[in-house]
């Protein structure tokens, strides 16, 4: 079994702080998936990193996957209200044919103005 | 270009019965995969669906199937529901069962009575 543990799970920060989530597991993943999720909607996709070692910038928001494609961060800079919502990890993997997504349990994020 | 469709919105059931829910993939995408996401948890992965055969099962009894119909749409069912059975039901859509990425519809809100 596959298991992605995120952290912190709760998040409480001033707005113009950064911040950084980690999602960490034992097991090795193909793909590294982030996605924001909204209170009553399906998450968004953020980012896929694919290779160990690879570093993707969205705007304000830095995703890191690790070396041996087993961990993850996301840093955002600079946090606006707008930032807020909760920020799931997603490991890919094989079984057969199928891509499968194992998410970690979420970190909600709240930028205070 | 049309993103995943989800129907209903919500939907309230009494333990016991059945339910079905319904969910039209994006434009262009022939893999269909179901998650369960309870209250402050990350999605759980049901099953996917390619070329209208379940391509890929997660850890969930035989009374959750699924159907995948030739324009792509799917269906979940699920029998003899428990209170446990209540959660956000979230499909995703994929280009191909081989793509990195899965785009997620709004869900559908079941509670279990």
């Amino acid at each position: 079994t596959q298991l992605l543990e995120q952290s912190p799970q709760f998040l409480s920060i001033q707005e113009g702080e950064n911040l950084t989530v980690y999602c960490n597991s034992s097991s090795v993943f193909s793909s590294l998936q982030w996605y924001r999720q909204e209170p009553g909607e399906g998450p968004v996709l953020l980012v896929t990193v694919v290779t160990g070692g690879e570093v993707k910038k969205l705007k304000r928001l830095t995703f890191q996957f690790g070396d041996a494609r087993k961990d993850s961060s996301l840093h955002i800079t600079a946090a606006q209200p707008g930032d807020t919502g909760l920020y799931l990890c997603a490991g890919d993997y094989l079984s057969g044919s199928a891509r499968q997504l194992t998410f970690g349990s979420g970190t909600q994020l709240t930028v205070l103005p | 270009e049309t993103g995943v469709t989800q129907s209903p919105t919500h939907l309230i059931k009494t333990r016991g019965q059945q339910v079905t829910l319904r969910c039209s993939s994006q434009s262009g995408h022939n893999t269909v995969s179901w998650y369960q996401q309870a209250l402050g948890q990350g999605p759980q992965f049901i099953f996917q669906y390619y070329r209208e055969e379940e391509n890929g099962r997660g850890n969930f009894p035989p009374r959750f199937s699924g159907l995948q119909f030739p324009n792509y749409s799917s269906e979940l069912n699920v029998n003899a529901l428990e209170l446990d059975d209540s959660a956000l039901y979230l499909c995703a859509s994929s280009l191909t069962t081989g793509a990195y990425e899965q785009y997620f519809g709004p869900g559908t809100r079941l509670t279990v009575t």
